[in-house]
């Protein structure tokens, strides 16, 4: 079946500290893949998203995700954390042939200073 | 600000009641999209809508059903309400179909005693 994999469910950096938040997608073919942040009583909203080409992906608020095929993975990453990244963190992904998105658990971020 | 809105932001019923949650996407869009975020159950897709026609199911039970009307807003009905049915309700637009970015509005936090 079709699934997203988010291993942590926290956790926490010091501010300025580089961030990398995992995912990693079942199901053979490569689905596109969406990263999504969620701030407390917030909606989501997108911060990158891989269909095909450069497996390195820039997003906003100074995001990337790099696509590993061979991993089957599409890890998030920032190199300097701020106090207000603080939030739950989404992977997402949509297979060519589904229908739907199929989200990850959910990694929260914590910042401490 | 996302430019989907949705109503109301705050519900609490009581079990077998039923209730309605309104959507109204982007202007522009033509795909609404439902989910809903639970604690044991995470980020769940419903339901899709396009352009006033079912496009795609998820995980929607018998007891709720939605709709998309002519001007493009979206309402959500759940019926014979559960406990288990507490969860916020997110709904999404995209300018199409799901391969197009999704806009999240801010949720319907539902509460069922």
């Amino acid at each position: 079946a079709q699934s997203v994999t988010q291993p942590d469910i926290h956790i926490t950096v010091s501010e300025g500290a580089s961030l990398e938040l995992r995912c990693n997608y079942s199901y053979g073919a490569t689905p596109y893949l969406f990263w999504y942040v969620q701030s407390p009583g917030q909606g989501l909203q997108l911060l990158l998203k891989y269909f095909s080409g450069d497996t390195l992906v820039q997003g906003i608020k100074g995001f990337e995700a790099e696509f590993k095929r061979s991993q089957s993975s599409f890890n998030l990453r920032k190199p300097s954390v701020h106090w207000s990244d603080a939030a739950e963190y989404f992977c997402a992904a949509l297979w060519e042939y589904g229908n739907k998105l199929v989200f990850g658990a959910g990694t929260i971020l914590r910042v401490k200073s | 600000d996302s430019g989907v809105t949705q109503t109301p932001k705050h519900l609490i019923t009581a079990t077998g009641q039923r209730v309605t949650l309104r959507c109204s996407p982007r202007s522009g869009d033509l795909s609404v999209y439902w989910y809903q975020q639970s604690l044991d159950q995470g980020l769940q897709f419903l339901i899709q809508y396009y352009n006033g026609e079912e496009r795609a199911k998820g995980n929607i039970l018998e007891r709720f059903s939605a709709q998309q009307f002519p001007d493009l807003h979206s309402e959500l009905n759940l019926s014979s309400l559960e406990l288990g049915d507490s969860a916020l309700y997110f709904c999404a637009s995209s300018v199409g179909g799901t391969t197009d970015t999704q806009y999240f509005g801010p949720g319907t936090r539902l509460t069922v005693l």
